[in-house]
Formats: structure tokens, C-alpha cells, sequence
């Protein structure tokens, strides 16, 4: 087993449309989680920390559940700009991050 | 914008030569990392570094050296280059103004090994 999965896209969804991805990790002793976006041919860039107790940053929400071990990440009325990979990420003690293999996302007009 | 640059961007070598990669970075950051990025992978970890002169292993060093003589820089290099290091290569740094966790990317280098 993958130490961090993700859905395997791509997802096509309309403008406007609600979008949610989700990311299952297998070590329990993961302290930190991230959600990070890559644009074709560009470096990722981290869109947002995950925290216990979720967190929200306008149209993005993100979630984590230690129980399941398991990340969501929610975007609302999807925009075009938001087509791009998204990378589910999974930090341990020391230097160990993890990256998931990402789901794609097209926004469609 | 973290302040990292990478040189060169792109690189087409031969198999056999070796091949240095540099990252550079404004912000004196303790923590810098090199990763490479292939189709059907996630990022992975080569090698990183947590100070001048003190770098570790990551998940796929095999064929791969580093080192920080300066705070700034990070050097990775490929010994002998092979077809199968042909990948796109991507440094990163740890922390931020207001964070000390998350990680920030430079630009990447492109590297095709014939």
C-alpha cells in the first residue's frame, strides 16, 4: 500500500460546480498535511495547511480526520483558474514528506 | 515568492556525463531539498540538507551527491548520468514568514539524459 493515495482523477466539472478530493495516508504517526496545487509544467505551490480541526480559506475547505487517517479538500462555485493537479501531502518527524500522486482537475465552461 | 531560483532550466546532457544542478535562495533558510518528479510518481526525495555542510539522504539517492558550502546554495549533483534520471527536478525550502513547516518551490529544472 501506497503511504499516501489519492483519487486518481481527472475530474471534469462545470464552472460553478462543488468539487471534493480526498487523500487516505498509512502512517499513523503523521503530524502535518498539506494541500498543495501544480499547474502544467510548474512547481507546486501550497494552497493550504491542513489543521484538526479544518480549516477554510474562501472557497477552499480542507479537512482531516486522524481516526481514518484520511484528507479531504472541498472547493466551491469551481472557477477556471482552478484546473491543475492537486497534491495531497503527508509529514512525519524530521524531513519525511510525503506526496501523494495528485488528481487532476479541468474546470469546463 | 520564497526566493528560490534554480540553474539551469533546462538541460539536455548524454548518458555517462556528470551534471550539477543548483538551487539558490534569498531568505537564509536552514532546510533545503532536492526532489525529483516523474509521470505516475509523487514527488520524492533525493537528498536534503538542514545547514552548511550537514545534508542527508532521501528516498532515492542512488546516483546522486549534494552539497551546501553556503547557506544560499544547494548543488545537486549527478555523478553519471543515466536515462532513467531524466526527469524534472525541483529544490524546495522549509518554512516561511509565518509558517515553519510547509514547503516552497523553486521553478524546477527539466533534465533529458540521452
Amino acid at each position: 500500500r501506497k503511504e499516501v493515495e489519492q483519487d486518481p482523477g481527472p475530474f471534469n466539472v462545470p464552472e460553478g460546480a462543488t468539487v471534493a478530493f480526498n487523500c487516505t495516508y498509512s502512517n499513523s504517526a503523521s503530524q502535518s498535511f498539506f494541500w498543495y496545487r501544480q499547474d502544467c509544467r510548474k512547481e507546486p505551490k501550497l494552497l493550504m495547511s491542513v489543521y484538526s480541526s479544518g480549516n477554510e480559506d474562501g472557497r477552499f475547505t480542507a479537512q482531516l480526520n486522524r481516526a481514518s487517517q484520511y484528507i479531504s479538500l472541498l472547493i466551491r462555485d469551481s472557477k477556471l483558474s482552478d484546473s491543475a493537479t492537486y497534491l495531497c501531502v503527508v509529514a512525519g518527524y524530521g524531513q519525511n514528506f510525503v506526496f501523494g500522486p495528485g488528481t487532476r482537475l479541468s474546470v469546463l465552461p | 515568492d520564497a526566493g528560490i531560483t534554480q540553474s539551469p532550466r533546462h538541460k539536455v546532457t548524454e548518458t555517462g556525463t556528470p551534471v550539477t544542478l543548483r538551487c539558490h535562495q534569498t531568505e537564509n533558510h536552514r532546510y533545503m531539498y532536492w526532489y525529483r518528479q516523474d509521470p505516475g510518481h509523487g514527488l520524492r526525495l533525493i537528498h536534503y540538507s538542514y545547514g552548511v555542510k550537514d545534508t542527508d539522504k532521501g528516498e532515492v539517492s542512488d546516483g546522486y551527491s549534494v552539497s551546501r558550502s553556503k547557506t544560499e546554495d544547494f548543488l545537486l549533483t549527478l555523478e553519471s548520468a543515466t536515462s532513467s534520471q531524466t526527469s524534472v527536478y525541483f529544490c524546495a525550502i522549509k518554512g516561511g514568514l509565518f509558517t515553519y513547516n510547509e514547503q516552497f518551490f523553486g521553478p524546477g529544472t527539466r533534465l533529458t539524459v540521452l
